[in-house]
């Protein structure tokens, strides 16, 4: 596609349920990338994938949170149990290849409100 | 573990006046340093970006950059601002083994017509 996409571009939810967040990349890119967008707290890398597989979870910050990759392209971030503080933009970005050479290109995120 | 800084939280200028933000990153090794923009109800975009070589980088929309080493600073600068340069931007560096970029936490433009 012409860039990343990311849907819903906004949720409204209730504490304690589940949420899905989709993106999809740009055709053609391998990596993939999660960040999440906080006021007062900026943009923090949430998770990120190569190909299929993401090597390192430990960024995620609690274990209500979970992604997948399927196919090499589309992304979702699940995020079970909400709580108010997961309230924030849920950002995807993507690059041709994993590594800092590589422009990551973002979406226009996902604003998540917990109520 | 490598972090940025960015000094200022909120600049306003007017019209003409010329702008230099602050960036510092933490990491004294190899970088790759990145400068987005966040214009008000868009996504990210790049505006410039250093790797290697010329330590002056220019981007686009009269933005550039200077990567100075001894002082792990790349601030970003534009001789003239105009009213549509009032946007958010975010300094970056590559943060290593797993891809991602780390994020100053911004710094909002206002520029007065």
């Amino acid at each position: 596609g012409a860039g990343v996409s990311q849907s819903p571009s906004n949720k409204v939810t209730e504490k304690g349920k589940d949420v899905e967040l989709r993106c999809d990349p740009i055709s053609g890119h391998t990596a993939l990338y999660w960040y999440r967008q906080s006021l007062g707290q900026g943009l923090e890398f949430l998770i990120y994938f190569q190909g299929n597989s993401a090597p390192d979870k430990s960024g995620l910050p609690s274990d209500r949170f979970s992604a997948e990759r399927t196919g090499g392209s589309v992304s979702t971030l699940t995020i079970q149990r909400t709580q108010q503080e997961d309230s924030a933009v849920y950002l995807c970005a993507s690059s041709f290849i994993a590594g800092g050479t590589d422009t990551q290109y973002f979406g226009p995120g996902t604003r998540l409100t917990v109520l | 573990a490598q972090s940025v800084s960015q000094h200022n939280h909120h600049v306003i200028l007017s019209e003409a006046a010329s702008l230099e933000l602050g960036c510092n990153y933490s990491y004294g090794g190899t970088v790759n340093l990145f400068w987005y923009v966040q214009y008000p109800g868009q996504h990210l975009q790049l505006l410039l970006k250093y790797f290697s070589g010329d330590p002056l980088v220019k981007g686009i929309k009269g933005f550039e950059a200077e990567f100075i080493k001894s002082k792990f600073s790349f601030n970003l600068r534009k001789p003239s601002v105009q009213w549509s340069d009032t946007a958010e931007y975010f300094c970056a560096v590559y943060g290593g083994s797993q891809g991602n970029l780390i994020f100053g936490k911004g710094t909002k433009l206002s520029v007065k017509p």
